[in-house]
């Protein structure tokens, strides 16, 4: 069973819309990575989550991690058409080596 | 781009068969995770070297294996090859195997198609 449930499965977009990707867990985690992948390719690191109440920026992305260290949110402000791709969450769940991936988030971005 | 290298970039084999995919990692960095991704899913552990030793395994049966050298480079061997081991593996090199502390970099990943 998928421990990591990501919503919304796909994503449609306008350029220059925001939005936001969901990464619940039904436990605590230790820490929640989120990454980039075209299709078909390797990942890229974008963020790391590792306290309750946590909020990290990058450009035009934000990533937060709520107080119970349960669910966390990406949302992307003001969209282009370079953002396309699968985002996926990786969680930490207390092994501090390994992590447990959700099944992803296809965005695709319309100019 | 990362600095970690995949190959081969695809692979057809046949079911029964034996296959052996490589990783080089960054200079320096001593510890090597290989992920398996199935199509439309998102990656799944197999295990983790740490200076050439196993440091940690998901669950994986025994046929897949693997093997860490001193120049930083790694293989996954996979043998008595199914159909459900179709995916694309990728692996991750890191400075040390604790995720909270080094971060990890992704090769490009390779794609085993078995018929």
């Amino acid at each position: 069973s998928q421990e990591l449930e990501q919503s919304p499965q796909s994503l449609i977009v306008q350029e220059g819309k925001n939005l936001t990707i969901n990464c619940t867990s039904s436990k605590t985690l230790y820490g929640l990575y989120w990454y980039k992948q075209k299709y078909g390719e390797g990942l890229i690191f974008l963020m790391m989550l590792q306290k309750g109440g946590e909020e990290k920026s990058h450009e035009k992305i934000t990533a937060k991690l709520d107080e119970k260290k349960q669910q966390s949110s990406l949302h992307i402000t003001a969209s282009q058409p370079s953002h396309a791709g699968i985002y996926l969450c990786g969680a930490d769940k207390g092994s501090n080596y390994k992590l447990t991936f959700g099944k992803g988030t296809l965005l695709t971005v319309n100019p | 781009e990362t600095g970690v290298t995949q190959s081969p970039t695809h692979l057809i084999k046949t079911r029964g068969q034996q296959v052996t995919l490589r990783c080089s990692s960054q200079s320096g960095h001593n510890t090597v995770s290989w992920y398996q991704q199935a199509l439309g899913q998102g990656p799944q552990f197999i295990f983790q070297y740490y200076r050439e030793e196993e440091n940690g395994r998901g669950n994986f049966p025994p046929r897949f294996s693997g093997l860490q050298f001193p120049n930083y480079s790694s293989e996954l061997n996979v043998n008595a090859l199914e159909l459900d081991d179709s995916a694309l593996y990728l692996c991750a090199s890191s400075l040390g195997p604790r995720l909270s502390s080094y971060e990890q970099y992704f090769g490009p990943g390779t794609r085993l198609t078995v018929t």
